[in-house]
């Protein structure tokens, strides 16, 4: 069976500041693909970044970036210059070509403090 | 475009009424997904569509659930009778059939007193 988890329920960072969120997962394919969504307090689900597993290269935009390790099956997201409106539930997912299913981790709170 | 549309937005019923969500998916996108959303269990998917034909339903909770499609641009999820537990967030999402990233709607808060 595929997991996503995500081990931090809550983190805060200063305005300004970097933040990393943690995300393993598990899945026996080779073709998958793996997403963040924000959602912040009006709770609509806003894809930050994807990441395609056969690539080697982690994704990258703007202030947010991933480390992909595909060994460790750990897919982290690091966001720079923290901004206020970044303040959201930040949620980890593994799209499984097999079933064709998202399958989301717990998600974690991530609060901008100014 | 507009993104995928959702309605209502906000839903209070009482328990024992039949409550239908409503959804009108991105145009082009072959893929439709609901998803509901709960503190005690985050998120879960439902059923989901690929090109107006319902692929997995293994996420309906019971038989007091049901979703339809019944063309590319619009799709329903109806409970009926509905009970307190079924109080959460129900999300829509869509996407095309060559990209996995899926698009999500504003979600419904059905609240079921």
């Amino acid at each position: 069976a595929q997991t996503v988890t995500q081990s931090q329920p809550e983190m805060s960072v200063q305005e300004a500041e970097t933040v990393t969120l943690s995300c393993t997962y598990d899945t026996s394919e080779n073709n998958y693909y793996l997403f963040w969504y924000k959602q912040p307090p009006s709770r609509q689900m806003i894809l930050v970044i994807r990441q395609e597993a056969y690539k080697q290269q982690n994704a990258t935009e703007n202030r947010f970036s991933v480390n992909f390790q595909k060994a460790a099956k750990s897919f982290s997201l690091k966001i720079s210059d923290s901004q206020l409106g970044d303040t959201a539930m930040y949620f980890c997912a593994l799209y499984s070509s097999n079933t064709g299913k998202l399958i989301f981790g717990q998600g974690t709170t991530l609060q901008v403090k100014p | 475009d507009a993104g995928v549309i959702q309605s209502p937005r906000h839903e209070v019923t009482e328990m024992g009424q039949e409550v239908t969500l409503r959804c009108k998916p991105i145009s082009g996108h072959d893929y439709l997904f609901w998803y509901r959303q709960t503190m005690m269990r985050g998120l879960e998917l439902l059923i989901y569509f690929n090109n107006n034909v319902p692929i997995d339903d293994s996420g309906m909770p019971e038989d007091r659930f049901s979703a339809k499609m019944p063309n590319a641009s619009f799709s329903t999820l109806k409970i009926q009778p509905s009970e307190p537990r079924d109080s959460a967030v129900y999300f829509c999402a869509s996407r095309p059939g060559h990209n996995y990233e899926q698009y999500f709607g504003p979600g419904t808060r059905l609240t079921v007193t």
